[in-house]
């Protein structure tokens, strides 16, 4: 079936630090990705998202590339703040149900940044 | 314009006792689901509703029941509450290429 895996958390960086956060998915056809951030006691936002392979999606300074070959859509950022602690969430849409779809999500990536 | 809203935030229960869980979207979506957070285990969808009047099951239905009751609201009941069903439960209604989320309930069960 559909999957999606991340890498573990928690993860500690300095202000400013560079940030990846490694996802990498397992369906059948081409989903949709997405990347959504739950700052604490709060829900979960949409961060950015692509829809085809190749896609570029981008927000607030982060970056992920849909990666067909490598089944990946891994989370970047050049440089992040304080304010960016949050849990990061990887997530797909089965294929063809982007529109509205259900999501698969990672186990999230629980992100610390410290001054 | 509120999106999409959750009643109650916080809710303590004892073993066997029952409760629902209220979800409102003021976005016009047909599409409209219920989640569980866990540890460690990302999210998990429960139920969800594709238009008013439909519902499906999710990945872990066991213990619950939805009701669509109009295209603005989709509730979560269970029955017999047990200590399995800790959790936080998060209401979602989607857009085209996006879900958008309640602010949640946190629900411990005694």
């Amino acid at each position: 079936g559909n999957s999606v895996t991340q890498m573990e958390g928690p993860v500690t960086l300095s202000e400013e630090a560079f940030l990846t956060i490694n996802c990498t998915y397992t369906a059948t056809g081409y989903p949709s990705l997405f990347w959504y951030v739950q700052y604490p006691g709060e829900g979960l936002q949409l961060l950015l998202k692509a829809t085809k392979a190749d896609d570029k999606g981008s927000n607030k300074g982060f970056e992920a590339t849909y990666r067909k070959e490598t089944t990946s859509f891994h989370l970047e950022k050049g440089s992040v703040q304080v304010s960016d602690s949050a849990v990061y969430f990887c997530a797909l849409s089965e294929p063809g149900r982007g529109q509205g779809g259900k999501l698969i999500f990672g186990q999230g990536t629980e992100l610390s940044v410290k001054p | 314009n509120a999106g999409v809203t959750q009643t109650p935030k916080f809710q303590v229960l004892k073993t066997g006792q029952s409760m629902t869980l209220q979800c409102a979207q003021d976005m016009n979506h047909n599409s409209m689901y219920w989640y569980r957070q866990d540890p460690g285990m990302g999210l998990r969808l429960i139920y969800y509703s594709a238009s008013e009047g439909t519902t499906d099951k999710g990945e872990v239905p066991n213990g619950y029941n939805v009701s669509r009751l109009n295209k603005r609201e989709f509730s979560l009941r269970l029955e017999s509450a047990a200590p399995s069903q800790t959790s936080v439960y998060f209401c979602a209604s989607s857009a085209p290429y996006t879900q958008y989320f309640g602010p949640g309930t946190r629900l411990t069960v005694l």
